[in-house]
């Protein structure tokens, strides 16, 4: 299943470096979101966006900066990392918002030396 | 804040026996209740969905439950397999409009054969 991509699936940078994640979905949806998974942690929500427009930020530090040009990519720019940031970010997808089901991608592993 | 318990975090079954996991959420609004499947490595997948508006949703092999007045819900599988050995996350949305997911730690659940 190639639904949604995420590239690249791994990423080691340091904490000055900056870097960015990318995530392209090819369901036609509309709704794209990011989530942090850590070991020992449930996945947390990042971001939500509906339509290119944001409407969620779950209190992330600006370190991390999102961007959607269109319903079809997200972006999620780094820069100033700490080491606590090291995790899996899953880029995922849906038809709406709302109850809609998810679709994840394969994720991201950072790795912040 | 909104949470999700889920419980146990580790289940180890025999091949053909029965897994029953439970959830319990906090936020009455909650309408959305979502099933996800990880293997190691591997993307979350969703396998099963339940709105509140039902109390039983069944899969072949796989059924939730939900008690709305309990706060509760739980994925049972049966005749379990070996490949089933994964680990499993309930979740539960807190904002209809957006689509925020809350999950719940994690069930490792290993089958064996």
């Amino acid at each position: 299943e190639t639904g949604v991509t995420q590239t690249p699936r791994h990423l080691v940078m340091g904490m000055t470096n900056k870097k960015s994640l990318k995530c392209e979905q090819h369901l036609g949806h509309n709704a794209m979101y990011w989530y942090k998974q850590s070991a020992k942690k449930p996945l947390e929500l990042m971001f939500v966006y509906n339509f290119k427009e944001q409407t969620e930020n779950n209190s992330v530090p600006s370190r991390f900066s999102p961007e959607c040009p269109n319903s079809s990519h997200l972006f999620l720019h780094l820069h100033t990392l700490q080491p606590e940031d090291s995790a899996l970010y899953l880029c995922a997808s849906s038809q709406g918002q709302g109850v809609k089901p998810q679709h994840f991608g394969d994720g991201t592993r950072l790795s912040i030396l | 804040g909104e949470n999700v318990e889920q419980h146990p975090s580790t289940l180890s079954v025999q091949e053909g026996d029965s897994a029953v996991i439970k959830c319990t959420y906090s936020d009455s609004a909650s309408n959305y209740f979502p099933w996800y499947k990880q293997e190691l490595g591997k993307r979350p997948q969703l396998i099963i969905d339940i709105r509140s508006n039902v109390g039983e949703k069944k899969d072949q092999r796989i059924a939730v439950t939900l008690n709305k007045t309990a706060k509760h819900f739980s994925l049972h599988i049966t005749e379990t397999q070996p490949e089933d050995s994964a680990v499993y996350f309930c979740a539960a949305n807190t904002n209809s409009n957006t689509g925020k997911l809350i999950f719940g730690q994690g069930t490792t659940l290993q089958v064996k054969p």
